[in-house]
């Protein structure tokens, strides 16, 4: 079965400074990955998702992620937080055509940036 | 990309009573999916609505409570029937054009059950 993890409950991070928000992943075939970030009293909004090709991935908000199939991982990076940048991520991966195209979240990771 | 929207925003209802969600989009999708999320945490699917045939839920959830109609390719409704304070929640409404690509959310129905 499909499952991913955010190992991480809370991130703290200083303005200005670079960020992970990390994440594994366990599937039986191709990963279809993604990054969810959530605002407060917001929907989710879409950053990024890896399907095929380059491992690293470039998203909004000067977000990138970089797919590690040996390690299981997509990990969310910014080189500088922005105090903007607070907010809860969600990692995702997709499930293929046996289970029935869903999307699978993980918990969430909160993210804070300190002025 | 797709712009979503959901009314009620929030609401405040009585157990025992119903609420009926509405989605609107504003180009037509083929999948649409329903999701509870309680206020900090993950998001939990409810059921998958594709148009013209019956919804697809999920364990724990079934249609006599949350059941869902799917008119058209660009509109669903979810409704939470004989509510009770445990359905307190966040419902938000899903969609994506293609299988396994990009999902787009609302901005969420809050609900508050007394």
């Amino acid at each position: 079965a499909q499952s991913v993890a955010q190992p991480e409950d809370q991130v703290n991070v200083a303005e200005g400074n670079p960020l992970t928000v990390k994440c594994t992943y366990s599937v039986s075939g191709n990963p279809y990955l993604f990054w969810y970030v959530q605002y407060p009293n917001r929907g989710l909004q879409f950053l990024l998702k890896y399907i095929t090709g380059d491992n690293l991935v470039k998203g909004s908000y000067g977000f990138e992620a970089e797919f590690n199939k040996s390690q299981t991982s997509f990990h969310l990076k910014k080189p500088s937080a922005l105090v903007s940048d607070s907010a809860l991520y969600f990692c995702a991966v997709r499930d293929g055509p046996t289970g029935g195209f869903k999307t699978i979240f993980g918990a969430g990771t909160r993210l804070f940036v300190k002025a | 990309s797709a712009v979503i929207s959901q009314k009620p925003s929030r609401d405040i209802c009585q157990r025992g009573t119903s609420l009926t969600i509405q989605c609107q989009v504003d180009s037509q999708v083929t999948m649409m999916f329903w999701y509870r999320q309680q206020p900090g945490q993950s998001l939990t699917l409810i059921a998958t609505a594709n148009q013209g045939s019956e919804a697809t839920y999920e364990s724990g959830f079934v249609i006599d409570k949350f059941p869902i109609s799917r008119p058209n390719l660009t509109f669903s409704t979810l409704t939470v029937s004989n509510m009770s304070p445990e359905d307190s929640s966040i419902y938000l409404c899903s969609v994506e054009r293609g299988a396994r690509e990009t999902q787009y959310f609302g901005p969420g129905t809050r609900l508050l059950v007394l």
